[in-house]
């Protein structure tokens, strides 16, 4: 989706180095999500963000942090307490109208070793 | 909690034929449910959605229906191409969550030339 941007496209860190994933949209999104997806397996969401300032954790947020300072940025870190955080990570956002879609990136492949 | 079960895991056909994936749903007050495709290396894409007002909706070879008293949704492909080769996910909405989606495990489609 040209309006969600993830960057970089593939990273490579070594263990215990913390990371930060980008993500940045100019569809003027009020929400905006990170989601896991390990290979071969669905999308788990990790934190999301319905407003600036303000985010939650979700399903699987330990050894992440997220910020949301800007409307157009929700960047997520990977700390070295997350034990398996070799993934391909996803950034997602959605309008402020109820039952609304998701609109996706073309996510970050990270390699920890 | 949400739950989304789909089914099959995985689907083989050949070029030209049907293939059929379906979804059930735990939340009765489930409303809104999208289906997305993702290809190889990139993020998932909405194909189609569906609102719980209307049993039916087509967009030229792709169909989903949807039964809100069995509370299951179905994705029909015809005439399959190998370009629909990809992974399928379907996603429900539910209402205690503040409509956030849920995503069901995905299905790795194979259309064979």
């Amino acid at each position: 989706d040209g309006g969600i941007t993830q960057s970089p496209k593939y990273l490579f860190r070594k263990e215990g180095q913390n990371v930060t994933l980008s993500c940045e949209q100019n569809l003027n999104h009020d929400a905006m999500y990170w989601y896991r997806q390990d290979p071969g397996q669905g999308l788990r969401l990790i934190y999301y963000s319905q407003i600036v300032n303000d985010f939650q954790k979700g399903d699987i947020a330990e050894g992440y942090s997220v910020s949301r300072e800007k409307k157009e940025s929700f960047p997520l870190t990977v700390t070295s307490a997350q034990k398996n955080p070799t993934a391909f990570y996803l950034c997602a956002t959605q309008d402020g109208q109820k039952n609304s879609p998701l609109h996706f990136g073309n996510g970050t492949r990270l390699t920890v070793t | 909690g949400e739950n989304v079960e789909q089914h099959p895991s995985t689907l083989s056909v050949q070029e030209g034929d049907s293939a059929v994936i379906k979804c059930t749903y735990s939340d009765s007050a489930s409303n809104y449910f999208p289906w997305y495709k993702q290809e190889l290396g990139k993020g998932p894409q909405l194909i189609i959605d569906i609102r719980s007002n209307v049993g039916e909706k087509k967009d030229q070879r792709i169909a989903v229906t949807l039964n809100k008293t069995a509370k299951h949704f179905s994705l029909h492909i015809t005439e399959t191409q190998p370009e629909d080769s990809a992974v399928y996910f379907c996603a429900a909405s539910f209402q205690h969550a503040g409509n956030m989606l849920t995503f069901g495990g995905g299905t790795r489609l194979m259309v064979k030339p």
